[in-house]
């Protein structure tokens, strides 16, 4: 029971456009999201977290909003660049602080 | 330099052989975990230590073993038990609770 999911494994868009990624949970519980960023061959890095008790979190061209109702949260890249090109991994710390990672969604900016 | 390194980047292993992925921190961090990462999967947990000398099993531990005898290191080792060994492997740490944080990875292939 997959219980981080990312039901768009590849998103493709144009340079200066917005990019959406999408997450959805299924544990109520959760209580703390973060977002990485992995780039082919190296380490996933953090690139922004949102607590439970916010929907929205801002860090410069990336914003993340968290839906709690519909146990869904997004990540907004506005103006999207070339470099942001890599796979990019939603994931949520359980009971024990292990970290449930999504399957990532591969995203591509093109010029 | 603070951060997280594994060596070696590449690593190959003949069949029925033992291998050993290293991965340091100096962070002074008490949580390490290890990760492996195959084609269109999420990250998926081995193991992971939240304290010296003291380690758990994560979703895939089968061929797998860890030692955790000083807080910065936790190696892994790849056991010919494990009959997939192929696939990208992550290392990272973190604060209890907090954001974790990665090293650049090791690709493990068979001969």
């Amino acid at each position: 029971d997959q219980q981080v999911k990312q039901n768009s494994p590849s998103l493709s868009v144009q340079e200066g456009r917005i990019s959406i990624l999408n997450c959805d949970y299924t544990n109520s519980m959760f209580d703390y999201f973060l977002w990485y960023k992995k780039y082919p061959a190296e380490g996933p890095t953090f690139l922004i977290s949102i607590s439970s008790i916010k929907d929205k979190n801002e860090d410069g061209r990336f914003t993340v909003f968290l839906n709690k109702s519909a146990k869904h949260l997004s990540l907004h890249i506005v103006p999207s660049q070339p470099g942001d090109s890599a796979v990019y991994f939603c994931a949520a710390p359980d009971s024990t602080d292990k970290l449930i990672f999504g399957t990532g969604t591969r995203l591509q900016v093109f010029p | 330099d603070g951060g997280i390194t594994q060596s070696p980047k590449y690593l190959f292993r003949k069949e029925g052989q033992n291998v050993t992925l290293s991965c340091e921190q100096n962070l002074n961090h008490d949580a390490m975990y290890w990760y492996r990462q195959d084609p269109g999967q999420g990250l998926r947990l081995i193991y992971y230590s939240q304290i010296v000398n003291d380690f758990q099993k994560g979703d895939i531990a089968e061929g797998y073993s860890v030692s955790r005898e000083k807080k910065e290191s936790f190696p892994l080792t790849v056991t010919s038990a494990q009959k997939n060994p192929t696939a990208f492997y992550l290392c990272a740490s973190s604060i209890m609770g907090e954001t974790q944080y990665f090293g650049p990875g090791t690709r493990l292939l068979v001969l």
